[in-house]
């Protein structure tokens, strides 16, 4: 079974530039994670995704950041413009999510590393 | 709000020792999960254990038991002869339901070293 896929794994970029990652989930998961790490820290969540709804996007800077997951398969995160403090790694995760108070384990991808001159 | 704590940064043990891993939570939620997840050196966070609130029982797996109690609001991981391969951070998580929303709340992370 493939994992979870993200492209790039890296990324440098200058300040005020645009940036977009995307991820592939498991095939079969329903939910979808975007998280932030920062460096020696633990992963920090942005969006999480039911099927095509995003059902949780508190913590993602919306002046900024925006996502998609279009036909509830694969999904986009975007940043513009880009600042000095988004350099991190951006994790996308998916798992199957059957009832409503099931919360499974995720399964993660590589990450891309963002780096923000 | 919830919270997860790993008080320990950096554990450099010798190979073959046990060692312990250290998660303390915070949750208001009668209903909520734990995790841990391993990230060794290439990055890829990887899925160890899950446990629900209302499961206190022990579990061992291989090399690895995790000790669940409510009544301290611990989830200690023990690495039982570690090995080099052990090498990697390792982040306690909290999954709950918190005003309609599915929290996921990890840890800062525990560095461990085994030295051979």
């Amino acid at each position: 079974e493939a994992g979870v896929v993200q492209s790039p794994r890296y990324k440098i970029i200058e300040k005020k530039q645009p940036v977009a990652f995307w991820c592939n989930p498991i095939s079969g998961h329903n939910t979808l994670y975007w998280y932030r790490q920062n460096l020696g820290q633990g992963p920090e969540l942005l969006i999480r995704y039911e099927n095509e709804e995003a059902v949780d996007d508190s913590q993602l800077p919306k002046d900024r950041f925006s996502a998609e997951r279009l036909k509830g398969v694969d999904s986009t995160l975007k940043i513009q413009p880009a600042e000095l403090g988004d350099s991190a790694v951006y994790l996308c995760a998916s798992s199957l999510k059957r009832e409503w108070f099931s919360y499974n384990e995720q399964f993660f991808g590589p990450g891309t590393r963002l780096t923000v001159l | 709000a919830q919270k997860v704590t790993q008080a320990q940064t950096e554990i450099s043990v010798v190979e073959k020792e046990d060692v312990t891993l250290d998660c303390v939570y915070e949750t208001r939620d009668t209903t909520y999960y734990l995790f841990w997840y391993k990230q060794p050196p290439s990055g890829e966070l990887v899925f160890l254990i899950r446990r629900n609130s209302f499961d206190e029982q022990n579990e061992i797996s291989g090399r690895y038991s995790w000790n669940f109690q409510k009544s301290t609001s611990s989830f200690n991981f023990t690495i039982t002869a570690s090995q080099v391969v052990d090498s990697a951070v390792y982040f306690c998580a909290l999954m709950g339901f918190s005003g309609g929303y599915q929290k996921v709340t990890f840890g800062t992370g525990t560095k461990l070293q085994v030295i051979p």
